[in-house]
């Protein structure tokens, strides 16, 4: 286990709705990463944030929003739901020093618009 | 798009076999990242490589870091059940996002 949780595990929303997800990083980690993966394919990079601030944006639109708070958790905002946001969604902690930024995930939020 | 091509995208084998997956990509990396991956589930981190030319065995599975460190390789010696899984390769430049692979699926019969 990475000690990486998230919630919830699963969410039913409707085109037009706004989400919430969460996720509780790894003691002592103070960086989260926030994927998307759709079925069949391998996880999309959203956003990352490195002791609260955003650090690092993928090809994602401003619907798409994150905190990160002083205990390192992290929240995930997405408004005005559509149907291709049904996906599986990650989030990995890291701790950032050195050269490398091993991430571990968590198990993930299944997210499905109709 | 993916920056990291995975291949061959699905593989089964019977128990026993060894296997081998694919990671390339025309990009250099900082470091790569290889996670196996169950149905509904987060990816699990399997190892990271950092030095071109580096090999790392864990158990049954080798990772090799081509030299260039724009491609990677697995290895799975003797393939298990339990070895069945998504196997994601990620690649780094540094601090920020991880660039995955689409994955290969291996499916492992007794």
């Amino acid at each position: 286990e990475t000690g990486v949780t998230q919630s919830p595990t699963h969410l039913i929303k409707t085109r037009g709705q706004q989400v919430t997800l969460r996720c509780s990083s790894q003691s002592g980690h103070n960086t989260v990463s926030w994927y998307q993966q759709a079925l069949g394919q391998g996880p999309q990079f959203i956003f990352q944030y490195y002791r609260e601030e955003e650090n690092g944006r993928g090809n994602f639109p401003p619907r798409f929003s994150g905190l990160q708070f002083p205990n390192y958790s992290s929240e995930l905002n997405v408004n005005a739901l559509e149907l291709d946001d049904s996906a599986l969604y990650l989030c990995a902690s890291s701790f950032r020093s050195g050269v490398t930024d091993t991430q571990y995930f968590g198990p993930g939020t299944r997210l499905t618009v109709l | 798009t993916q920056l990291l091509e995975q291949s061959p995208q699905f593989l089964s084998i019977q128990e026993g076999e060894n296997l081998t997956v694919y990671c390339n990509s025309s990009s250099v990396f900082s470091s790569l990242q290889w996670y196996r991956q169950e149905p509904g589930e987060g990816p699990v981190l399997l190892v990271t490589v950092v030095t071109g030319g580096e090999v790392k065995k864990l158990k049954r599975l080798t990772f090799q870091f081509g030299d260039a460190r724009k491609d990677s390789s697995l290895h799975i010696t003797a393939a298990q059940p339990g070895d069945t899984g998504l196997y994601l390769c990620a690649g780094s430049k540094g601090w920020g996002k991880l660039q995955f692979g689409a994955g290969t699926q291996v499916v492992v019969t007794p």
